[in-house]
């Protein structure tokens, strides 16, 4: 079955640490990939997409991240997280060309210590 | 704001009660969208509308669970016979079904308490 697994479910950091968050999924096919943030007490916001091409995409407030299809694998980065940062972070996938479902990974919370 | 609009944000009902929440998508929108999500999970599937059409119910929508999108533009989700594991935030959200991939925006959601 279609699957996205988010390996961590909490981490925590301080300030000006680097972060990279684990996200797979499992399928052969075509895949759409996305990174969404959900701060404390807002809604889910997108944070990047890939759809095809440079496999490494960036998105806003200095996040990137790197599509390895022979990982599976759509890990999010950031080089130095501020205390703003702190929210939850969602890996979804689309699957297949034209699909328009999304399924999410569980989550992962990210709290940044000042 | 042009966003995605839930109301009511929050509602607390009683076991057994019906609820009924609405979604306003981005003007033009063309694919609206209704998710589930409960604590420390991802949001899950429950349905989608192209226009006015509801092309795919996710086998998490009960038979108990019903949307409409009547003109192609609001839609509403209605909740009869409520049980308290219906308690839940239900997502709403909309994208534009173009070229260039399918991007969803997501609205606050609304907070469904069955007690």
């Amino acid at each position: 079955a279609q699957s996205v697994s988010q390996h961590n479910h909490h981490v925590i950091l301080s300030e000006a640490a680097s972060l990279e968050l684990g996200c797979n999924y499992s399928y052969g096919g075509t895949v759409n990939l996305f990174w969404y943030v959900q701060y404390p007490g807002q809604h889910l916001q997108l944070l990047l997409k890939y759809f095809s091409g440079d496999p490494l995409v960036k998105g806003i407030k200095g996040f990137e991240a790197e599509f390895i299809k022979s990982k599976f694998s759509f890990n999010l980065r950031k080089p130095s997280v501020q205390w703003s940062d702190t929210a939850e972070y969602f890996c979804a996938v689309s699957f297949g060309a034209g699909s328009y479902q999304l399924t999410f990974g569980k989550g992962t919370k990210l709290s940044v210590i000042p | 704001d042009t966003g995605v609009s839930q109301n009511p944000r929050h509602k607390i009902t009683k076991r057994g009660q019906n609820v009924t929440f609405r979604c306003d998508p981005i003007s033009e929108h063309n694919r609206l969208y209704w998710y589930r999500q409960t604590l420390g999970q991802g949001p899950e599937f429950l349905t989608y509308f192209q226009n006015e059409a509801q092309l795919e119910k996710s086998r998490l929508l009960s038979d108990r669970f019903s949307a409409e999108r009547p003109k192609g533009s609001f839609s509403t989700l209605e909740i009869q016979r409520t049980e308290q594991g219906d308690s839940a935030m239900y997502l709403c959200a909309s994208s534009w079904r173009g070229t260039g991939g399918n991007t969803i925006y997501f609205g606050e959601g609304s907070w469904l308490t069955v007690v």
